[in-house]
Order: C-alpha cells, then sequence, then structure tokens
C-alpha cells in the first residue's frame, strides 16, 4: 500500500497560519476516524499532536487542530512560532488492519 | 515518568537477526496496545508492527511479514521484535511506541529509538 500523500514542505512566517495536507483512500483516511498526526525535530522521536482526527493530547498547543473531509486530513498551525520548524507526518489506519504514515511534509518558518 | 526505552540494535549481516528489546515504565504496560516504528536513514517513518492488548493479536507490515515477529512481556513490561533474514532495506533507526487509545491508531509515547544497520 502507498504512502499517504503529504506536500514536501510548506512554509510561513511567525504568526500566520498553514494547513498540511494529508490524502488517502477510502480503504484508509476517508474510511477511518483513526488518522494522527506526528511533529519531529531533527534527530528526535516523534510527537503525537493529534489523534483520531481532531483531538489534541494534553500538553499539546491548542494552535494545533485536525480536520478531515472525505479522503483528505488535514492539520493546520496558528501563530507559527520558530518552535514548530519540524517534519510532520500523518497516519492513517488501513482496512487491512495496517497503519500507513504520510511521506512527511517539512515546515520552514520563515 | 512515562518512558520508554528501546535496545538491542547494531550492525549485522544480511541474512542475519537481531533483536530489539523495549522496556517500558510509568505506566500499566498491560493496558496498552505497543507498536514498532522504523525511519531509514533521511526518510519518512513506517509503521512495522503492533502487538494488541488482549487476545495477544499481532499486526505486521507487508515488508516484514513472515520475517520479523512481535512479542511482550508483561510481567517484565517489556515489549520484543524478533528480526530475522534482515535485508540491507531493514536498516533505520527502529522506535517502539504505546497506543494513545485504540489498537492501531495514534502513539502517544516513544522511545528514543535503537538504530539497526544491515551490511
Amino acid at each position: 500500500q502507498s504512502a499517504l500523500t503529504q506536500p514536501a514542505s510548506v512554509s510561513g512566517s511567525p504568526g500566520q497560519s498553514i494547513t498540511i495536507s494529508c490524502t488517502g483512500t477510502s480503504s484508509d483516511v476517508g474510511g477511518y476516524n483513526y488518522v494522527s498526526w506526528y511533529q519531529q525535530h531533527p534527530g528526535k522521536a516523534p510527537k503525537l499532536m493529534i489523534y483520531e482526527v481532531s483531538n489534541r493530547p494534553s500538553g499539546v498547543s491548542n494552535r494545533f487542530s485536525g480536520s478531515k473531509s472525505g479522503n483528505t486530513a488535514s492539520l493546520t498551525i496558528s501563530g507559527l512560532q520558530a518552535e514548530d520548524e519540524a517534519d510532520y507526518y500523518c497516519s492513517s489506519y488501513t482496512s487491512s488492519s495496517t497503519l500507513i504514515f504520510g511521506g512527511g511534509t517539512k515546515l520552514t518558518v520563515l | 515518568e512515562v518512558q520508554l526505552l528501546e535496545s538491542g540494535g547494531g550492525l549485522e549481516q544480511p541474512g542475519g537477526s537481531l533483536r530489539l528489546s523495549c522496556a517500558a515504565s510509568g505506566f500499566t504496560f498491560s493496558s496498552y496496545a505497543m507498536s514498532w516504528v522504523r525511519q531509514a536513514p533521511g526518510k519518512g517513518l513506517e509503521w512495522v508492527s503492533t502487538f494488541s492488548v488482549s487476545g495477544g493479536i499481532t499486526y505486521y507490515a507487508d515488508s516484514v511479514k513472515g520475517r520479523f515477529t512481535v512479542s511482550r512481556d508483561n510481567s517484565k513490561n517489556t515489549l520484543y521484535l524478533q528480526m530475522n533474514s534482515l535485508r540491507a532495506d531493514d536498516t533505520a533507526v527502529y522506535y517502539c511506541a504505546k497506543a494513545k487509545r485504540v489498537t492501531i491508531g495514534g502513539m502517544d509515547v516513544w522511545g528514543q529509538g535503537t538504530s539497526v544497520t544491515v551490511s
């Protein structure tokens, strides 16, 4: 199964909002509300930012929000900060009882 | 403090075997599904395997099915990954991760990773 499709890179200035898309199929993103988003800084382990489409774990800033429409999920970061610069990955449960990740998006804060 | 600590990585020849361990602390290990996720050098994340809580059900990515075996010892709060018939494309940092809620879904606690090189 191919990876979920994410833009390779996005950028924004401090204080702005950006959205990262994650496109799959009806067998994964579109079929289940088990989409998650992870932030990964260089050399660090991933950090869960959003689970089950739109839920934020405790301790994650409310500047991070998730949504889904059809086969595409989205992560929105509002009020961009320098510390948000990182790689972001989406993931989804699939109809094959597996987990699939997106290829990752590099966020640059200008 | 909730913590996962992987070990067992290293350099292995193609066709060889390695056993990774993941020691958990700070939470009720037996109550959560646990997974392995890997990341090849300079590449993205790839889910490898999950061990469920109930029924001992295991799940594998097609890329490792038949070669890797996930297991857990709840008495030792430890997750394992037995890797056989290793290939060059298994080279990666291997992370273990705790399920947030559902068996295969968000993972809210990650270890620091252990590096596996097959060459």
